[in-house]
């Protein structure tokens, strides 16, 4: 069974950093694409970011809105995903998701998602 | 940047409606789309992909049909657990993005 647990949420004053983390388990992470999305208090859902798998050399894709602020890598070795952010801002305050992508002819969607850890940046 | 439009943002129905959602793309994205469910305090469960297929162990109830750039989700007869909130998203070029959201209410 395929499962994703992401930690490391909190109260973060702006400016500063933190580094959210997903456990996967019940799959290889190197063979799958990865995403974080987010979602503010009582707003949609928003596309972070995504790492490709390793047959596509772990690139990177960012939204406009923390692209040069916000890094997703991960340890295989772990089977874990991260996302460090940096500059935080009061509009970065959402549920974090990690969410495992998967292929539809070459495009990738959202298959399965985790449970979501709150970020809260606030002084 | 593909904008993707959802109406109506909420919806009032009962158990055994048939209920349809559409979600619109600001250009075409082929079959590029996806379907999620999301109950309050809970994280989005797939529902479509493809635009019409339906994942594994998602009712039969539910279905979803449209190319280009106009799609909706249909559910045919409206069951208690799916009062939740539902949203479209493409994949086809980056970034991706998402439709505003539908609630679906109890009438």
């Amino acid at each position: 069974e395929v499962q994703l647990v992401e930690s490391g949420g909190g109260l973060v004053q702006p400016g500063g950093s933190l580094r959210l983390s997903c456990a996967g388990s019940g799959f290889t992470l190197s063979d799958h694409y990865m995403d974080w999305v987010r979602q503010a208090p009582g707003k949609g859902l928003e596309w972070v970011g995504r790492t490709r798998n390793k047959a596509k050399s772990y690139t990177t894709e960012y939204a406009a809105s923390v692209k040069g602020r916000f890094t997703i890598s991960r340890d295989d070795s772990k089977n874990s995903l991260y996302l460090q952010m940096n500059s935080l801002e009061t509009e970065d305050t959402a549920v974090y998701y990690c969410a495992r992508a998967h292929s539809s002819s070459g495009s990738y969607y959202f298959a399965y998602w985790g449970q979501g850890t709150l970020v809260t940046v606030s002084s | 940047d593909i904008q993707m439009t959802q109406s109506p943002s909420t919806l009032s129905a009962s158990v055994g409606d048939r209920v349809t959602i559409t979600c619109r793309a600001s250009q075409s994205i082929s079959t590029w789309l996806a379907w999620h469910q999301q109950k309050p305090g809970k994280a989005p469960k797939l529902l479509i992909y493809k635009a019409s297929s339906l994942d594994s162990g998602v009712p039969s109830r539910f279905s979803g049909s449209g190319s280009g750039t106009e799609f909706t989700l249909t559910i045919s007869s409206l069951q208690p657990d799916d009062f939740a909130t539902y949203y479209c998203h493409h994949y086809k070029s980056y970034p991706l993005t998402f439709g505003g959201g539908t609630k679906v209410e109890i009438k």
